[in-house]
């Protein structure tokens, strides 16, 4: 296990199209984030997991935005009828619930909508 | 919620010098603060973390100190050297549930050879 996976890395799509990320987190680590990074800009909270429940959304998940977990393993998450304004870093991160060494992040998915 | 406010934006310094980032934070209920350094193109990497039961915490060249009754906290970088050029984010999360974090917008430090 090499740390958290990300794919893909790079998703250029066109303005109402719909995208979905995967992460694919820590064996070990039942918590799972997501966060959306905006250039110059650190990253935002959307959305977390503890094992296959998702426990708080932010309000910046728009209806637009989907996130699951299934069997508590890997992530998934969907930005349907895309807009330009969700060109972003999308951040994958994972901890386990003693939270010992902090979160380890992926390398991101860079989403472009043209 | 949580706002995070960091300073300053961008930072220069001469290799060997030090470097300090200031952060503050406006939920009195955080309890849990750490660094990240993200380099160009690469994940954000934890480097140094503290909780609010401890004022200072030390790891080589890196230092972090906490003021709780300010509700402020500062990254210290001695000994500056090229590879510390990145971008750093300081964060703070009110930790025993959900540990999600609320980042600062992240000081691009440069070190000059």
């Amino acid at each position: 296990d090499t740390g958290v996976s990300q794919d893909p890395r790079h998703k250029i799509t066109k303005r109402g199209q719909n995208v979905t990320f995967r992460c694919d987190p820590i064996s070990e680590h039942n918590r799972l984030y997501w966060y959306r990074q905006t250039l110059g800009q650190g990253p935002e909270f959307l959305t977390y997991f503890q094992n296959e429940a998702q426990l708080e959304k932010s309000r910046l998940l728009s209806d637009r935005f989907s996130a699951e977990r299934p069997k508590g393993s890997f992530s998934t998450l969907e930005i349907q009828r895309t807009e330009q304004g969700d060109s972003a870093m999308y951040l994958c991160a994972s901890t386990s619930s003693e939270f010992y060494g902090g979160y380890t992040f992926g390398s991101g998915t860079r989403l472009t909508v043209v | 919620g949580e706002n995070v406010e960091q300073h300053p934006s961008t930072l220069s310094v001469q290799e060997g010098d030090s470097a300090v980032i200031k952060c503050t934070y406006s939920d009195s209920a955080s309890n849990y603060f750490p660094w990240y350094k993200q380099e160009l193109g690469k994940r954000p990497q934890l480097i140094i973390d503290i909780r609010s039961n401890v004022g200072e915490k030390k790891d080589q060249r890196i230092a972090v100190t906490l003021n709780k009754t300010a509700k402020h906290f500062s990254l210290h970088i001695t000994e500056t050297q090229p590879e510390d050029s990145a971008v750093y984010f300081c964060a703070a999360s009110r930790g025993s549930n959900d540990y999600k974090l609320s980042f600062g917008a992240g000081t691009t430090v440069t070190v000059r050879a």
